[in-house]
């Protein structure tokens, strides 16, 4: 499979601690992204790293990424109860040009007031 | 601007039947995606389009078809539906080959009995 896999698989923080989740996954890549889910919704895209990037920010998102290791990490600051949500490491497909992207099985974020 | 339009949004088939799930988007995407989503497997892709006429399989093909007879809509059919295809199914499109995120509708929800 060309999955990512999350870890952890739940987080549980009070609002206004960071939360930090973080992928793995197995093959080359040219970038890899995150999104977010609520709970019965569509996924929404929050951030993209292409694969010679080694850290990007968008508001109170820090994704980082080592292709040594094949991993990636996403660090929500100052987390609000909004921020409760499932979130999703995807791999952009490096083979067939596709813009496939493979999704991991999600991290279950819970933010409490 | 909608979006990504999923019709759908939930349906109950018996095993046997038949349907096609309508994907729409008004973004000018080329690329189409469908996906579906089952507790602790994260998304698996089952199809995709890299444009108007062409589709190709993903990694869960197996029956289901597509269709991609016009830019904006990729439609999803199941011939002889089976429990094994309760899911939520989700479509998404993207703009480009490479590096750029995906829009997700908002899933259909479907139940085989």
């Amino acid at each position: 499979s060309q999955q990512g896999e999350e870890d952890p698989q739940a987080l549980s923080i009070q609002e206004g601690e960071n939360a930090t989740m973080n992928c793995s996954y197995k093959t080359s890549i040219n970038n890899l992204q995150w999104y977010r889910q609520n709970s019965g919704r569509g996924l929404v895209h929050l951030i993209l790293i292409r694969s010679n990037e080694r850290e990007k920010h968008s508001g109170r998102l820090r994704v980082t990424l080592d292709t040594s290791k094949k991993s990636s990490s996403l660090l929500i600051t100052a987390s609000r109860a909004a921020d409760t949500a499932s979130y999703f490491c995807a791999t952009g497909d490096d083979q067939t040009g596709a813009n496939n992207l493979f999704f991991g099985t999600g991290t279950r974020l819970t933010v409490i007031p | 601007n909608a979006g990504v339009t999923q019709t759908p949004k939930f349906r109950v088939l018996k095993t046997g039947q038949s349907m096609t799930l309508l994907c729409a988007q008004d973004m000018n995407h080329e690329y189409m995606y469908w996906y579906r989503q089952d507790p602790g497997m994260g998304l698996r892709l089952i199809h995709y389009s890299v444009g108007e006429g062409t589709t190709a399989k993903g990694e869960v093909p197996d029956g289901y078809n597509v269709s991609r007879l016009k830019k904006q809509n990729f439609l999803l059919g199941l011939e002889s539906a089976a429990p094994s295809q309760t899911s939520v199914y989700f479509c998404a499109s993207t703009s480009g080959p490479r590096n750029y995120g995906y829009t997700f509708g908002s899933g259909t929800r479907l139940t085989v009995v």
